[in-house]
């Protein structure tokens, strides 16, 4: 399996920083790579597929890069909707798998 | 606009079967370049991605879980479903079903509300 790791696993940050978490993969998975934020009671949602292309509907303050083992995503300036839990996840095998999930908290 | 919607019961006893179905709406099961999945969520916890089975039949188990899951679908109904045998209160989670988009780049877009899974003993 391919792992994904998360850093940091939490961070504070205030409305209007900029933020970037990022994720590592085990091994190479090119740009198969998605990022999801979940609300709490909520189901994940699809922010960033391809490492870099934005869903439709999601804000351009969020954007994804990096190809490989390591990427990006960077919230360019977070507002209030934005404090959540992040997760990358690699679709590169047929076996799916997660980050750890990364919490960005209110400061 | 696809929806997904989870349904079965919330309570299960160890060691007896969890049963899932998860019913599409807006759009029909068989289009062609998706597949159907499983997530689950223990409290507190990360996501677990459980498998998918695609319209034709196939599917592709998390070797984690493969000796105790069974997934189907029922394009006539537009769902498909999860079994798990022998659960124990580890199987405790919410479970997510979701749309897998194979046609490009792949990903998961739509995911159902999620229904909490309690196992007891």
């Amino acid at each position: 399996d391919i792992q994904m790791t998360q850093s940091p696993s939490s961070l504070s940050a205030s409305v209007g920083d900029r933020v970037t978490i990022t994720c590592r993969a085990s091994q190479s998975i090119s740009n198969y790579l998605n990022w999801y934020q979940q609300k709490p009671g909520k189901a994940p949602k699809l922010l960033i597929y391809a490492a870099s292309s934005l869903q439709t509907g999601v804000p351009s303050t969020f954007s994804g890069s990096g190809s490989g083992t390591d990427f990006t995503l960077t919230i360019s300036s977070l507002q209030p909707e934005d404090f959540a839990t992040y997760y990358c996840q690699q679709s590169y095998t047929t076996l799916w798998t997660f980050g750890q999930g990364t919490k960005v908290e209110i400061k | 606009q696809v929806q997904l919607q989870e349904s079965g019961p919330g309570l299960e006893k160890a060691s007896e079967t969890l049963s899932l179905t998860c019913t599409v709406s807006g759009g029909s099961i068989s289009s062609g370049g998706y597949s159907w999945s499983w997530i689950r969520q223990p409290a507190g916890k990360g996501l677990e991605w459980i498998g998918r089975i695609h319209t034709s039949g196939s599917t592709k188990y998390n070797p984690s879980l493969k000796s105790r899951l069974t997934m189907a679908v029922d394009t006539s109904k537009n769902q498909f479903s999860l079994k798990l045998s022998s659960v124990t209160a580890a199987d405790t989670a919410v479970y997510y079903c979701a749309r897998e988009d194979w046609s490009g780049s792949r990903y998961s877009d739509y995911w159902g509300q999620g229904t909490l899974v309690t196992v007891s003993s």
